[in-house]
């Protein structure tokens, strides 16, 4: 069983800058392809970023394009999002999910997400 | 931009419903890399269908997938109240960088 725990999130200024980190305690982390998916509040989900499991392919939405940086640390099981110059939109919740290697989209395991609020 | 679904469906117990997920030559129409997440209030997504139309271990026989063109499609069959639930679709695209996608999301409303 994969586990993934988010952490990080939080209240912060519009312009301001949060780093969210998500780690997956005891599995091989460095295998897993990552991703971060976000979620408004009674919105839908948003996908956000991809990293592979050594760190040399990354994508990103074209929502947060320059402003979101996805890394990985594999020899602490870590996952991160570095945010900066958020806005109201960027207000959601936050998950790292672990992309199965079945096939493509295939979001196997999911944290349970940090909320992340920008506000004044 | 997100696929497109239908705000909401319903149905009565026991009937079947369709979901569809529209999207472009650059990403559903495009790939066989279409899946459904089934997602509770206040619950994590779950991967319900992958490749358009695989279910993972543990899904029941009552969620099936398919594309034409296009559109994707969810039909769950023998509704059940346990049912009712967000659902979204994921696709991967291609048309400036390569990316992933989610759909708009649908409300199921078991009457």
């Amino acid at each position: 069983e994969v586990q993934l725990v988010e952490s990080g999130g939080g209240l912060v200024q519009p312009g301001g800058s949060l780093r969210l980190s998500c780690v997956a305690p005891g599995s091989p982390f460095n295998t897993y392809k990552l991703h971060w998916v976000r979620q408004p509040p009674g919105k839908g989900l948003e996908w956000v970023a991809y990293i592979s499991p050594a760190s040399d392919h990354i994508l990103y939405a074209d929502s947060v394009e320059g402003r979101f940086t996805i890394s990985r640390d594999n020899a602490k099981n870590s996952l991160y999002l570095q945010m900066d110059s958020l806005s109201a939109e960027d207000t959601a919740v936050y998950y790292c999910a672990r992309e199965g290697t079945s096939d493509i989209c295939y979001f196997d395991y999911w944290g349970q997400g940090a909320l992340v609020t920008v506000s004044s | 931009s997100p696929l497109t679904q239908p705000a909401s469906v319903s149905g009565s117990p026991g009937q079947s419903i369709t979901i569809s997920c529209t999207g472009t030559s650059s990403d559903v129409g495009g790939y066989d890399y279409v899946s459904w997440y089934q997602q509770h209030p206040g619950k994590v997504p779950k991967l319900m269908i992958f490749g358009v139309t695989n279910r993972p271990s543990g899904v029941s026989s009552r969620f099936s997938g398919s594309k034409s063109g296009n559109t994707a499609s969810l039909t769950i069959s023998g509704l059940q109240a346990e049912d009712e639930a967000d659902y979204y679709c994921c696709s991967y695209g291609s048309s400036t960088t390569p990316h992933y996608v989610f759909g708009t999301g649908t409300k199921v409303i078991v009457l």
